[in-house]
């Protein structure tokens, strides 16, 4: 079945580092890649989407690429700030069925 | 504009009870509709999706229910609740299948 799978469990940077999520995945054809955001206490926010080979998405100074040829779907942002902290997940959606697969999620902490 | 709103915001009930858990879409006609379940630190498990009026299908099983009796409302229940039930309980809509937007949740407490 499909699969989302992100290599960091934890992420810590500090304000103006560079970060870099990763976020493969595991599907037939063309599936639509997202990221989301979720702060505590609250429900997770749409960042952006891709549906197809070499497409960018972007939102909020993040953006990822989609790389069918590697499967993958790497967050990344040149310069993070505190505010950026939170539950990032990347999710693979069947836009027929509407069923989203999320991966486990990522918890960026920023220190100032 | 479009707003989602769940309710209660949060329960604490006891195993073996019933529960019965909404949420309404406002702004948006015949959206698609779903519900998620999250663990306590854990990611999001898509429970149930509808894509109109009576017509509910079930992702996962784990002894709930869920039901779509308008075009902009979605309710999630169980005649006994267990304590894996526990959880973050979010509604999303979307429209034709596109990106998800999630309400604010509710925080259900089996004791």
């Amino acid at each position: 079945g499909d699969s989302v799978t992100q290599t960091e469990g934890q992420v810590a940077l500090s304000e103006e580092d560079f970060l870099t999520i990763h976020c493969n995945y595991s599907a037939s054809g063309y599936p639509a890649l997202f990221w989301y955001v979720q702060y505590p206490g609250e429900g997770p926010q749409f960042l952006f989407r891709a549906s197809r080979d070499k497409e960018k998405g972007s939102s909020r100074g993040f953006e990822a690429t989609y790389d069918k040829g590697t499967t993958s779907f790497h967050l990344r942002k040149a310069s993070v700030q505190e505010s950026d902290s939170a539950v990032y997940y990347c999710a693979l959606g069947n836009t027929n069925t509407g069923k989203l697969t999320f991966g486990d999620g990522t918890v960026l902490t920023v220190k100032p | 504009a479009q707003t989602i709103h769940q309710w209660p915001v949060a329960e604490i009930k006891a195993v073996g009870s019933p529960l019965s858990l909404g949420c309404t879409i406002k702004g948006k006609s015949s959206p698609n509709l779903y519900w998620y379940w999250q663990a306590t630190g854990g990611t999001l498990q898509q429970l149930f999706y509808s894509i109109t009026v009576g017509q509910v299908e079930s992702v996962v099983q784990l002894n709930l229910s869920a039901s779509r009796p308008k075009d902009d409302q979605f309710i999630l229940s169980t005649e006994k609740l267990l304590l894996s039930h526990s959880g973050f309980y979010l509604c999303a809509w979307s429209l034709t299948g596109g990106e998800q937007y999630f309400g604010p949740g509710t925080r259900l407490t089996v004791l």
